[in-house]
């Protein structure tokens, strides 16, 4: 799986839009993008995925570039409860396969 | 969706003994789970994928004889801390495909182990 690169942290204020940036530039034709979190002393969440086409859904919107080496995800309206590490992870969508986690985004939601 | 329950959520024990965690999954069958721990400030790191029917799958550097795993079902899976110390203490978190997103893994809440 290829592998990504994501900011350590970021903040954001509560109400305003989070925007989460990752980088996979070694990513391959058939490897999706995943975005997980993970609230504290909590498992993680799944939020969105996909190929090359944005992605919408009622957590968020995944925005990945056309040349897919990079993607964002997008909380619109960041509450307080959205304060968690988000990860990115990159992986191929056949079979029963596993997930690598990198070491995420600290996103810290403040009022 | 896809629900996966583990249990217990919180496990305090005497080192050298032995500690089960149970992992189902509560809406659909998966073949498959995956185990991870996750010690403080540290990311998730996978110990062992468990299949349903035959013998896990251990990562490098797991000890198959310490984390036994059983998958005797196709809604439970077991990890058993064995002969546990200090050391073992760390979160445990399970999760499998399953549901409507096939492809999507969905994780349990975790399990969180204290050897004193």
């Amino acid at each position: 799986d290829a592998k990504t690169t994501q900011p350590t942290s970021m903040d954001c204020a509560e109400g305003r839009a989070a925007n989460l940036p990752c980088n996979h530039s070694t990513i391959s034709g058939n490897e999706y993008v995943y975005w997980y979190r993970q609230i504290h002393s909590q498992g993680p969440q799944y939020i969105i995925h996909g190929l090359k086409n944005n992605e919408t859904n009622e957590m968020a919107s995944l925005i990945i570039t056309e040349d897919r080496k990079s993607s964002t995800l997008i909380l619109p309206h960041a509450t307080l409860r959205d304060t968690a590490v988000y990860y990115c992870i990159v992986r191929g969508n056949s079979g029963y396969s596993t997930l690598t986690f990198g070491k995420g985004t600290m996103l810290l939601v403040s009022p | 969706g896809a629900v996966v329950s583990q249990h217990p959520s919180r496990v305090i024990c005497k080192s050298g003994t032995s500690v089960k965690i149970e992992c189902r999954s509560l809406d659909f069958q998966a073949t498959t789970m995956f185990w991870y721990r996750q010690f403080p400030k540290q990311s998730l790191m996978l110990m062992a994928t468990s299949n349903e029917g035959s013998k896990a799958t251990y990562e490098q550097g797991v000890e198959k004889d310490k984390f036994l795993i059983n998958h005797a079902s196709l809604t439970l899976s077991t990890l058993t801390v064995t002969s546990a110390h200090p050391e073992d203490s760390s979160f445990y978190i399970c999760s499998a495909h399953g549901g409507s997103g096939a492809n999507v893994l969905t994780f349990g809440a975790g399990s969180r182990l204290t050897v004193l």
